[in-house]
């Protein structure tokens, strides 16, 4: 079954860290440019990261440069974003998604993990 | 690249014609236009792009159209698990990649 699988998130702290799994099946996740989207509470879908096929392209947005870190390990079939100095805004459904390239629209999508960020 | 959904919310009944708009603050490169679905618990959907295209499996009721600023998501037909969220998003440039702030299609 073609599909993507989230998990990690987690209730942290201000200036914690987490990390976020995607896991994935039924495709080469070589071909593909994964990213994360967010949706905060009562707003909208917001893209946060994406990464090319070969792991040697990066982009993020700028709510989260520097602070967070999307990686990939395409021979176990799992992708990461690493999140550090954990803001409130950061609150929100973290969902991993596919694209054809890093210039394609999302095809593919998980259900998503929740992230909460509170003292 | 700002894009502006509107409604912000549409109640309309099952059958009935729903028509989305997302207006963007200049010109969307071709032929980065695409509209999702987002039900709560759910994965999210893609349901069409490059302005007009139906990805695979999503039913011919959904329909996208527009150019330039200007673009629409017109679902004819309301069936019950239409009621959802929509999303359109511009693409096919260098990121970042940015989304509408959504219309709520809900049941009048």
């Amino acid at each position: 079954e073609v599909q993507m699988v989230e998990s990690g998130g987690d209730l942290a702290q201000p200036g914690g860290s987490l990390r976020l799994s995607c896991a994935t099946s039924g495709f080469t996740l070589s071909s593909y440019a994964l990213a994360w989207v967010r949706r905060a509470p009562g707003k909208g879908l917001e893209w946060v990261s994406v990464i090319s096929g070969s792991g040697a392209v990066t982009f993020y947005a700028d709510s989260v440069k520097g602070r967070f870190i999307i990686s990939r390990d395409n021979s176990k079939d799992i992708f990461f974003l690493q999140l550090n100095s954990l803001r409130a805004d950061d609150t929100a459904i973290y969902f991993c998604a596919r694209a054809s390239s890093t210039v394609h629209p999302f095809d593919l999508w998980g259900q998503g993990t929740p992230v909460t960020v509170s003292s | 690249i700002v894009l502006t959904q509107s409604p912000a919310t549409l109640s309309l009944s099952p059958g009935e014609r729903g028509t989305l708009s997302c207006r963007a603050r200049q010109s969307v490169a071709s032929p980065g236009l695409a509209w999702y679905q987002v039900k709560p618990g759910q994965a999210p959907r893609l349901l069409i792009y490059a302005t007009s295209t139906r990805a695979t499996g999503v039913p011919a009721r959904f329909s996208g159209s527009g150019s330039g600023t200007n673009f629409t998501l017109t679902i004819t037909g309301l069936e019950p698990e239409d009621f959802a969220m929509y999303y359109c998003q511009q693409y096919g440039t260098s990121p970042p990649f940015i989304f509408g702030q959504g219309t709520k299609l809900d049941v009048k």
